[in-house]
């Protein structure tokens, strides 16, 4: 059954560098999607991506934030210099649809982000 | 912004009995609406969903109902399993923006064989 990977599981990071996560939505699926999750809170939705732009974001996605598909497969969120805040599980997700369908998305299985 | 809430954090259910989950949302706006399966270490993986047009839908032993007047849903599990022990996260989107999902704080079930 197809499904979304992220790389890497775990990454650690000082405050103020950059990390890049990456994520392999499902090969036929056009609508791609970051989430983060702080320990003990909900998942909260970060960006929405379709066709090669930022179709939806959230408050939460300000500038030090950016998303890119540099290639057919791959999907990345750039968080450009870390904040001790920032530590939390990111959850990239894909759906086949979007806006005017109802598509469930895909999740992959989280990159834990900790930055220290 | 609470938007969805899931105000029961956690709830344990003896094996072969029925679980009930609940989720209340506030945006009257909200047309469709999910459940997803979280376990430790893994991504969320939606298990079942309604729109607004219904007030049921059911997959299975699982059972989603949905009360638009009440703005709240609810995911029944019948007989309940030690496999289905996982956080459960509620979802709801808007049709005209159907991009984002809005997510509960999540539900911890345990079943108790």
């Amino acid at each position: 059954e197809p499904e979304v990977t992220q790389t890497p599981s775990h990454q650690v990071t000082q405050m103020g560098q950059e990390v890049i996560l990456r994520c392999v939505p499902i090969s036929n699926h056009l609508y791609f999607y970051w989430y983060r999750q702080i320990l003990g809170q909900k998942v909260e939705f970060l960006v929405s991506f379709y066709n090669n732009e930022i179709s939806e974001k959230s408050e939460i996605f300000d500038d030090q934030f950016s998303v890119e598909r540099p290639d057919g497969s791959n999907f990345t969120l750039k968080i450009r210099s870390t904040k001790l805040e920032d530590s939390a599980m990111y959850f990239c997700a894909s759906s086949a649809g979007g806006g005017s369908s109802y598509n469930e998305q895909f999740f992959g299985p989280g990159t834990r982000l900790t930055v220290l | 912004d609470q938007q969805v809430k899931q105000n029961s954090p956690s709830l344990s259910v003896q094996e072969g009995r029925i679980s009930i989950l609940n989720c209340d949302y506030t945006n009257s706006m909200f047309d469709y609406f999910l459940w997803y399966k979280k376990y430790p270490a893994e991504g969320p993986t939606f298990l079942i969903s309604i729109s607004s047009i219904k007030d049921k839908n059911e997959d299975g032993r699982f059972t989603v109902f949905l009360n638009k007047s009440a703005k709240h849903l609810s995911l029944h599990i019948v007989p309940s399993q030690p496999g289905d022990s996982a956080v459960y996260f509620c979802a709801a989107s808007l049709f005209n923006t159907g991009n984002q999902f809005y997510f509960g704080t999540g539900t911890s079930l345990t079943v108790i064989p």
